[in-house]
């Protein structure tokens, strides 16, 4: 079995400054970890994945994310935060070798104030 | 190149009413799938297809059909709509066959409100 936790169901920051969107996972096995971004009336968004290697990894719109094996979390973050980054953000977790079915969390809704 | 593209956007029916909502992938996915969105459930799996002639059932799969005649096409069939069923309803396809690794892509969605 796999599972996704966002332990935040929203976020609230600064504009300019730093911020992270949280995801611990669950998963036997290796896991694929994905970040997805919703804009409103518009479908998820492929931001960033993690496969192996590089603990960091680098994606979309400025964002990365930290793959931590032994905190079982994969952290989303942006070291400056725009407006335009207000959005509801989806983690997602895969086993590596087994099925293509993705499990998600239950999203959360990063709020940038101006 | 389309991506995935659903219709129609939005939706009202009455209970006990059927609809299709469709979904068409551009893209030569083997993987696709249909998902719906409710506040504070994040997304649900109603049902998915590994390709074509195969399809299987997802977390919440009630009052629903798919079949897979095609790689490109996806539709989910409601076969007597509920207000229970009134969601935003996403389809979602990506490679399998080079790995589960590949991200999804999503359409933009249907909104549909069952009265």
């Amino acid at each position: 079995a796999q599972s996704v936790a966002q332990p935040e169901d929203q976020v609230n920051v600064a504009e300019g400054n730093p911020l992270t969107v949280k995801c611990t996972y669950s998963v036997s096995g290796n896991p694929y970890l994905f970040w997805y971004v919703q804009y409103p009336n518009r479908g998820l968004q492929f931001l960033l994945k993690y496969i192996t290697g590089d603990n960091l990894v680098k994606g979309s719109y400025g964002f990365e994310a930290e793959f931590n094996k032994s905190q079982t979390s994969f952290h989303l973050k942006k070291p400056s935060a725009l407006v335009s980054d207000s959005a509801l953000y989806f983690c997602a977790v895969k086993r590596s070798g087994g099925s293509y079915i993705p499990t998600f969390g239950r999203g959360t809704s990063l709020i940038v104030h101006p | 190149n389309a991506g995935v593209t659903q219709t129609p956007k939005f939706q009202v029916l009455k209970t006990g009413q059927s609809m299709t909502l469709q979904c068409a992938q551009d893209m030569n996915h083997e993987y696709m799938s249909w998902y719906r969105q409710d506040p504070g459930m994040g997304l649900r799996l109603i049902h998915y297809s590994v390709g074509a002639g195969i399809t299987d059932q997802g977390e919440v799969p009630n009052g629903y059909n798919v079949s897979r005649s095609t790689t490109e096409d996806f539709p989910l069939r409601l076969l007597s709509a509920a207000p229970s069923q009134t969601s935003v309803y996403f389809c979602a396809s990506s490679y399998s066959r080079v790995g589960a690794h590949q991200p999804q892509h999503f359409g933009d969605g249907t909104r549909l409100s069952i009265l």
